[in-house]
């Protein structure tokens, strides 16, 4: 498997549920981030999880990172339709972390 | 808020050209980048750059790609014979000291190559 694989690749729920979305990675990491991308535009950062945390979490977001299972999950609380994107997990790679590796990514819809 | 600028959005050109991809990343960045994301696919990791030199680069980035920051502001991505299989949205990235690992992306530049 590729260094940072989603699960699942497309996930559709109503507004007002929550999303679960999980990444799988390889190699040991210092950091884990997660990304949104809107359809066909550039990458928003969502947050980052460093090796040493279990747990983070940002407004609506919570990422949980099991280092002794290389993976990490995010949960976006009380959905809404502004949230309909695709999300991807990425590892800093490489010395000094200069090579960051997107996963394939998982396609969110939050239906009005 | 600051952000990610690249020019052109939308680039079309002849197989076998040269094409310049520009960027104009955040301006107390020192982390600059270049990603690729083929249309439906995952983004994928050109290069990274720091301190005027290419601090890593993929298996992707070979002899007919090149970076330059030719001056103070500007972060451009050259590809030198363009070939069909390089039509992609090429996106430019930059971080900072502080948040080296949280990037900012630019829009994006979508290379069409007939």
């Amino acid at each position: 498997s590729q260094q940072g694989e989603e699960d699942p690749q497309a996930l559709s729920i109503q507004e007002g549920e929550n999303a679960t979305m999980n990444c799988s990675y390889k190699t040991s990491i210092n950091n884990l981030q997660w990304y949104r991308q809107n359809s066909g535009r550039g990458l928003v950062h969502l947050i980052l999880i460093r090796s040493n945390e279990r747990e983070k979490h940002s407004g609506r977001l919570r990422v949980t990172l099991d280092t002794s299972k290389k993976s990490s999950s995010l949960l976006i609380t009380a959905s809404r339709a502004a949230d309909t994107a695709s999300y991807f997990c990425a590892t800093a790679l490489g010395t000094g972390g200069f090579k960051t590796i997107f996963g394939a990514g998982t396609r969110l819809f939050v239906k009005a | 808020e600051p952000e990610v600028t690249q020019t052109p959005s939308h680039q079309v050109t002849q197989m076998g050209q040269e094409v310049i991809l520009r960027c104009v990343p955040i301006s107390n960045h020192l982390y600059f980048y270049w990603y690729r994301q083929i249309l439906g696919q995952k983004v994928e990791f050109l290069v990274s750059f720091y301190n005027n030199e290419i601090s890593e680069k993929s298996e992707i980035f070979d002899d007919q790609f090149s970076v330059e920051r030719p001056d103070g502001s500007n972060f451009t991505l050259k590809i030198r014979s363009t070939k069909l299989e390089d039509s992609a949205m090429y996106f430019c990235a930059s971080s900072g000291v502080q948040g080296r690992f949280e990037a900012f992306f630019g829009q994006g530049t979508r290379l069409t190559v007939v």
